[in-house]
């Protein structure tokens, strides 16, 4: 069965530090990782990782992917109040009948302080 | 339509009763999934489509759960006589087509059993 261990499982920062999110997978058959951002209720997509060693980046936010340690690190710099949200790592299913369905880590909870 | 449409955004019964969650996907999106996220814990995987079918049903927790989907349309979930541990926010997500990999969330409907 696929597994997602995020760490840590919550942060508490001040605006301007930089934060480092960790997930560890173990899958059958990899094919790519997921980032999402969870303020509300709806999930919002960050990135998807398929490539050992690059990086991606949007503002902020940047995400790289080791698939020989079977982990990937979600960074935030300079962050602010509104980066305040659960960040959640998912891998999703390569095969058979429960192809695409996401296997998701518990989530690590960040909170901002002004 | 432009994103995952869910109704309602939240509802509120008693033990029970039946209801039923509703999911407009992506149009054109062929893979629907239904997750639950209880309060506090990460995202379950209920139950996934392929057009109308569902290759997949493994995460649904017991009998009292069921969902159909119309085509590649319209989807719903319906938990018939709830319980209080049934009370979480249920999410759905699409997919363009089995091969890609980004879920897109819709907004989700929280529900709660009194």
């Amino acid at each position: 069965e696929d597994k997602v261990v995020q760490s840590p499982l919550s942060l508490v920062v001040h605006e301007g530090d930089t934060v480092t999110l960790n997930c560890s997978y173990e899958v059958t058959n990899f094919r790519s990782l997921l980032w999402y951002k969870q303020e509300k209720k709806a999930p919002t997509f960050l990135f998807m990782l398929t490539s050992s060693g690059i990086e991606k980046k949007s503002g902020r936010l940047s995400s790289i992917l080791d698939k020989k340690e079977l982990f990937s690190i979600l960074n935030i710099t300079a962050t602010q109040t509104g980066d305040s949200a659960i960040y959640l790592c998912a891998v999703p299913n390569a095969g058979g009948t429960s192809y695409g369905k996401l296997t998701f880590g518990q989530g690590t909870i960040l909170t901002v302080h002004p | 339509g432009a994103g995952v449409s869910q109704s309602p955004s939240n509802k509120v019964t008693e033990k029970g009763k039946d209801v039923e969650l509703r999911c407009d996907p992506i149009s054109g999106h062929t893979a629907l999934y239904w997750y639950r996220q209880r309060l506090g814990q990460g995202l379950e995987f209920l139950i996934y489509f392929q057009g109308n079918s569902a290759p997949d049903k493994s995460g649904l927790p017991s009998d009292r759960f069921s969902a159909e989907r119309t085509g590649e349309s319209v989807s719903t979930l319906t938990i018939q006589r709830t319980q209080q541990e049934d009370s979480a926010v249920y999410l759905c997500a699409s997919l363009r087509r089995a091969a890609a990999d980004t879920q897109y969330f819709g907004p989700g409907t929280r529900l709660t059993v009194l």
